[in-house]
């Protein structure tokens, strides 16, 4: 069974702080891995999307690892600022299917 | 480019009613999915369409459930007979090819009193 887990469900962490998301799947055959960001009440913001041939993704202060071997995704947040606080998502898709599995999400919070 | 658009964003039915969300996908995107986000719970696919085709839907209920992506218009997701346990937030993403990135809307949550 494909299953998405992220660990731990929520974090809470000072502003300026560097800090990392985990996210594990069970299934080798990944076709590829998104990180979102969802502010509540609101939709999905895409952040970064890795190919399975690739080892990560940067955008600004956002970095994605993908390691296939291990079944595991981070997602790396530098120097962090309030306005990061919301709930990450990872999700994969599977070689031969298109929909997306995703985890139960972090909730991350920002304190000033 | 305007995003993906999906309305109504709030829908509130009472039990036994019909429950249609509607969702447009981006421009030049021919693929939709569909998912639902219970309360205290993760995103869940429910189907995925390519125009006028139903792809994969081992996400949807075997009853009451259906959608459509017809040659013109938006996609329709229809709930007959609507029940307090579909209280939920249904998420409409498209891409342009099933490979790429799926773009979300914002939602319709529904509410099922």
């Amino acid at each position: 069974k494909q299953e998405v887990t992220q660990i731990p469900a929520a974090l809470s962490v000072p502003e300026g702080e560097n800090l990392v998301l985990n996210c594990s799947f069970t299934d080798s055959a990944i076709y590829n891995l998104q990180w979102f960001r969802q502010d509540p009440g609101k939709g999905l913001t895409s952040l970064l999307l890795i190919q399975s041939s690739q080892r990560e993704q940067t955008s600004g202060r956002l970095n994605a690892s993908l390691d296939k071997s291990s079944g595991r995704s981070t997602l790396y947040i530098a120097a962090s600022q309030p306005g990061d606080s919301a709930t990450y998502l990872c999700a994969a898709s599977y070689q031969g299917a298109q929909k997306l599995v995703f985890g139960q999400g972090t909730r991350l919070t920002i304190n000033p | 480019n305007a995003g993906v658009m999906q309305n109504p964003r709030h829908l509130v039915r009472r039990r036994g009613q019909e429950a249609r969300l509607r969702c447009s996908p981006m421009k030049g995107h021919s693929h939709v999915y569909w998912y639902r986000q219970l309360p205290e719970e993760g995103l869940k696919f429910m189907v995925y369409l390519q125009k006028e085709n139903i792809i994969d839907e081992s996400g949807m209920p075997k009853e009451r459930f259906s959608a459509e992506f017809p040659k013109e218009g938006p996609s329709i997701l229809r709930i007959q007979q609507v029940v307090r346990g579909d209280s939920a937030a249904y998420f409409c993403a498209s891409s342009r090819s099933p490979q790429e990135t799926q773009y979300f809307g914002p939602g319709t949550r529904l509410l099922v009193l």
